[in-house]
């Protein structure tokens, strides 16, 4: 079956622009994750929605960073005013359910350059 | 800090060696362990999980990893790796009752034929 798709795979912006990324999940999937992988920084967690509860955002790095869900499937990352630093693959995941014992299916990312 | 670390970020070896990756963690608790793995070229693919038992789990691909709680470690090892266990390995906890990973910095693994 299909797995988590995002989109685009690649953006390249200029910096102070506003750019969103995509997310679809796999159909079902209750609970979806934003983390970001950059260079010196590794695998950083960004954001968690679960079902209709209020998204986990104490990932987010700074307030030019949202993210929402609608209709509990397909979620936007937005991020404005983009900085240079903001350059890494953005990758989303999915899964059954928010427990622990689910495994989180993760998309091909998003490479977003900052020029 | 609460942390993940990866003692290794570059293993080169050669065919049918041995691999152990080294993997700690400094959550207290109970906390749920993960390795993961990214092939060239595509996605974040889960390895192997512990959540508890049989501290020896064992994953895909010939993979196992020993979880030793006194020594907050969850070690990763293959007896002997073939060019196709080319790939970066990240080793993940989930240190409280919800989903959201929190990843090593990544050992990237380089077999040579």
């Amino acid at each position: 079956g299909a797995g988590v798709s995002q989109s685009p795979s690649n953006k390249v912006t200029e910096k102070g622009k506003d750019v969103e990324l995509r997310c679809d999940p796999i159909s079902g999937h209750t609970a979806l994750y934003w983390y970001r992988q950059s260079l010196g920084q590794g695998l950083e967690f960004l954001i968690y929605f679960q079902g209709n509860s209020a998204p986990d955002k104490s990932g987010l790095p700074s307030d030019r960073f949202s993210a929402e869900r609608t209709g509990g499937s397909v979620s936007t990352l937005t991020i404005q005013r983009t900085q240079q630093e903001d350059s890494a693959v953005y990758l989303c995941a999915s899964s059954l359910a928010g427990a622990v014992n689910q495994p989180q299916h993760f998309g091909d990312g998003t490479r977003l350059s900052i020029l | 800090a609460q942390s993940v670390s990866q003692h290794n970020h570059h293993v080169i070896l050669s065919e049918a060696a041995s691999l152990e990756l080294g993997c700690n963690y400094s959550y207290g608790g109970t906390v749920n362990l993960f390795w993961y793995v990214q092939y060239p070229g595509q996605h974040l693919q889960l390895l192997l999980k512990y959540f508890s038992g049989d501290p020896l789990v064992k994953g895909i691909k010939g993979f196992e990893a020993e979880f030793i709680k006194s020594k907050f470690s969850f070690n990763l090892r293959k007896p002997s790796v073939q060019w196709s266990d080319t790939a970066e390995y990240f080793c993940a906890v989930i240190p409280d009752s919800w989903g959201k990973l929190q990843f090593g910095a990544g050992t990237q693994v380089v077999v040579t034929p």
